[in-house]
């Protein structure tokens, strides 16, 4: 029981290129979130997935693009890359977003460097 | 606007000493409260979730308290670990709206030998 993975865990890219983060998850959750988190702030939110085949923007949408490509996986997509992207990627995924007492479980993190 | 703040920003205490971190929210409609731990590297993992009925919750040396009242909670660490060492997350989670949740900024905690 692996719990929520992410691929790669770090990444270097130039400014302009484009990338796709992994994430899956083996707990059967129906909630699936991507956050980044940059030194000195919480959390933001970027997208998130309240069920398969729904995904919604958060806080921070611009420049990203997401997919639930079934009930484990939901990726994150940087079309052109920018520094101000510079950050570590967060998955995490809970039972049912529109429960109020679930538990969000954290992927281990992807760093992404863009130059 | 629905806030978070946590301090202090950052702590170093030694080895057995307790410590208490402290989170102030201004988020409305309250439901819940979770503490998180954050080791460097990894993603957060939930330490305890308070509820607005609940005043005390202990996971071992880790105890939450939280005043709805004035929108406080606090962790308090007691005897702390070097494996202590980490960013503790605050995050209170609304009633309002598909997505609830609210993230401190958290406390990073060193614990020297």
């Amino acid at each position: 029981n692996a719990g929520v993975t992410q691929t790669p865990k770090f990444q270097v890219l130039k400014t302009g290129q484009s990338m796709t983060l992994q994430c899956a998850q083996d707990m059967n959750h129906n909630s699936m979130y991507w956050y980044r988190q940059d030194p000195g702030m919480g959390l933001r939110l970027i997208y998130y997935s309240a069920s398969e085949g729904t995904t919604d923007k958060g806080e921070v949408p611009n420049g990203y693009n997401v997919s639930r490509l079934n009930k484990r996986e939901f990726s994150l997509r940087l079309e052109s890359a920018a520094p101000s992207q510079t950050s570590v990627y967060f998955c995490a995924s809970s039972e049912r977003a529109g429960s109020l007492y679930n538990e969000q479980f954290f992927g281990p993190g992807t760093r992404l460097t863009v130059l | 606007k629905n806030q978070v703040e946590q301090s202090p920003q950052s702590l170093i205490i030694l080895e057995g000493k307790n410590c208490t971190l402290q989170c102030n929210y201004t988020v409305s409609p309250f439901s819940n409260l979770r503490w998180y731990k954050q080791d460097t590297g990894r993603g957060p993992v939930s330490l305890t979730i308070m509820t607005f009925s609940e005043n005390t919750k202990s996971n071992g040396r880790y105890t939450a308290t939280l005043d709805a009242d004035t929108k406080q909670s606090s962790l308090h660490i007691t005897a702390s670990q070097l494996s202590d060492s980490a960013s503790y997350i605050c995050v209170v989670t609304s009633t309002s709206g598909t997505y609830k949740y609210i993230f401190g900024t958290g406390t990073r905690l060193k614990v020297l030998a």
